[in-house]
């Protein structure tokens, strides 16, 4: 069975940073481009960002680019999100999602206030 | 960017009827277009990956269809438990996109 759990949310003021976790198991990590997802509270689901196999290739979606940066440990079975410059509009629930968005987690939660 | 727009946006629905959710690109995308079921305080499961093929577990009752630029999600015959948002997706470029979501609520 393939589980996928995040960490690493929190309360964290505007201009701050945070790096969220998330550990994979049931599959290998190595052979998939892993993800990153969010939702805003009561609104859609919004793709972050995902990264290749051997991490040469990384997208990012419009909002965040320049700002998160998408990074993995394979051998750690194991993908991050580094988030730098956080906005109000950061405020989400962040899911990891595994074998592109085959498999996902429970989600973590983000919220960027003062 | 890629534009999903689904249609409808709510749907009321009774036990065994059959449910079509739409889903239209604002450009060609071919078959790299996926489902997900997210109940209430859940996360997103997968239900069909690329247009048609149902993910591994999914009920039959679900089936997807369509190419290009108009998708399909179909629910048979109806159940309580399906009561949800359903959302498509698109991976044919970046940045990846989603649809607003068609809530499913159950008479």
């Amino acid at each position: 069975e393939v589980q996928v759990v995040e960490s690493g949310g929190g309360l964290v003021q505007p201009g701050g940073s945070l790096r969220l976790s998330c550990a994979v198991s049931g599959l290998i990590m190595s052979n998939y481009w892993v993800s990153w997802a969010r939702q805003a509270p009561g609104k859609g689901l919004e793709w972050v960002a995902n990264i290749k196999q051997d991490g040469s290739q990384k997208y990012y979606g419009d909002s965040v680019r320049g700002r998160f940066t998408i990074s993995r440990d394979n051998a750690k079975n194991s993908l991050y999100l580094q988030m730098n410059s956080l906005r109000a509009e950061d405020t989400a629930v962040y899911y990891c999602a595994a074998a592109g968005l085959d498999y996902w987690g429970q989600g973590t939660v983000v919220t960027v206030s003062s | 960017e890629v534009v999903l727009t689904q249609s409808p946006d709510f749907q009321s629905v009774t036990p065994k009827e059959k449910v079509t959710i739409t889903c239209r690109a604002s450009q060609s995308i071919g078959s790299s277009l996926h489902w997900y079921q997210q109940k209430a305080d859940q996360s997103p499961k997968l239900l069909i990956k690329y247009a048609s093929q149902p993910f591994s577990g999914v009920p039959s009752r679900f089936s997807g269809s369509g190419s290009g630029t108009d998708f399909t999600l179909t629910i048979n015959s109806l159940e309580v438990e399906d009561a949800a948002t359903y959302y498509c997706h698109q991976s044919s470029s970046y940045p990846q996109t989603f649809g607003q979501g068609t809530k499913v609520e159950i008479k």
